[in-house]
């Protein structure tokens, strides 16, 4: 069964770095999402991705923060210059099309920011 | 009040009985609703989603949705130790913003 994957599955870095997401949707999806999950709070919605484009974000994706589709399979999250703040799991998800389907997570990058 | 609220649990359910998950929403306009799963340090699983009034049955689980009242619930029947998890429900506001309730812990007791 197709799964969306993710890599790497732990970052750690430091405070004031770049680091760099990386996401690899279902082949036939076309609807890209990044969420995020503090330890112990819920999940976050943090932006949308539709046709090399972003359709929806949060406030939470403030201009630290950038997605990008560099070639037909991978969607990158980049976090500019990291804050302690920002240490959280972050999942990509996939959906194939159609307003409000099931979105199909990936396992997840645990970002640790010291 | 808040987009989606579960009753964070925990909520503890003995080896073989049913476990009954609740979930309101405040957006009236929502039209898809999903439970997903997750095991500490994984990420969602989902197990069902439900778009119409009523109940939706998929092997030992039963999603309820009452738009009326806002509401909607994850029924497990003869519950197993491996059904221990956080459970979430999940409601679209707007066609992209999947937005979480901070889900309910349920310890299903051997």
């Amino acid at each position: 069964e197709p799964e969306v994957t993710q890599t790497p599955s732990h970052q750690v870095t430091q405070m004031g770095q770049e680091v760099i997401l990386r996401c690899v949707p279902i082949s036939n999806h076309l609807y890209f999402y990044w969420y995020r999950q503090i330890l112990g709070q819920k999940v976050e919605f943090l932006v949308s991705f539709y046709n090399n484009e972003i359709s929806e974000k949060s406030e939470i994706f403030d201009d630290q923060f950038s997605v990008e589709r560099p070639d037909g399979s991978n969607f990158t999250l980049k976090i500019r210059s990291t804050k302690l703040e920002d240490s959280a799991m972050y999942f990509c998800a996939s959906r194939v099309g159609g307003a409000q389907e099931t979105q199909y997570f990936g396992p997840g990058t645990r970002l640790l920011v010291l | 009040q808040k987009e989606v609220e579960q009753n964070s649990g925990p909520l503890s359910v003995p080896e073989g009985a049913i476990a009954s998950l609740n979930c309101t929403y405040s957006d009236r306009g929502s039209q898809s609703f999903f439970w997903y799963r997750q095991y500490s340090g994984k990420s969602p699983e989902l197990i069902m989603f439900i778009y119409s009034n009523g109940d939706k049955e998929d092997g030992r689980f039963t999603a309820q949705l009452n738009k009326a009242s806002q509401y909607v619930s994850l029924l497990i029947r003869d519950s197993q130790p491996s059904d221990s998890a956080t459970y979430l429900c999940a409601v679209y506001l707007g066609n992209e913003k999947l937005t979480f309730g901070t889900g309910t812990r349920l310890t299903i007791i051997p």
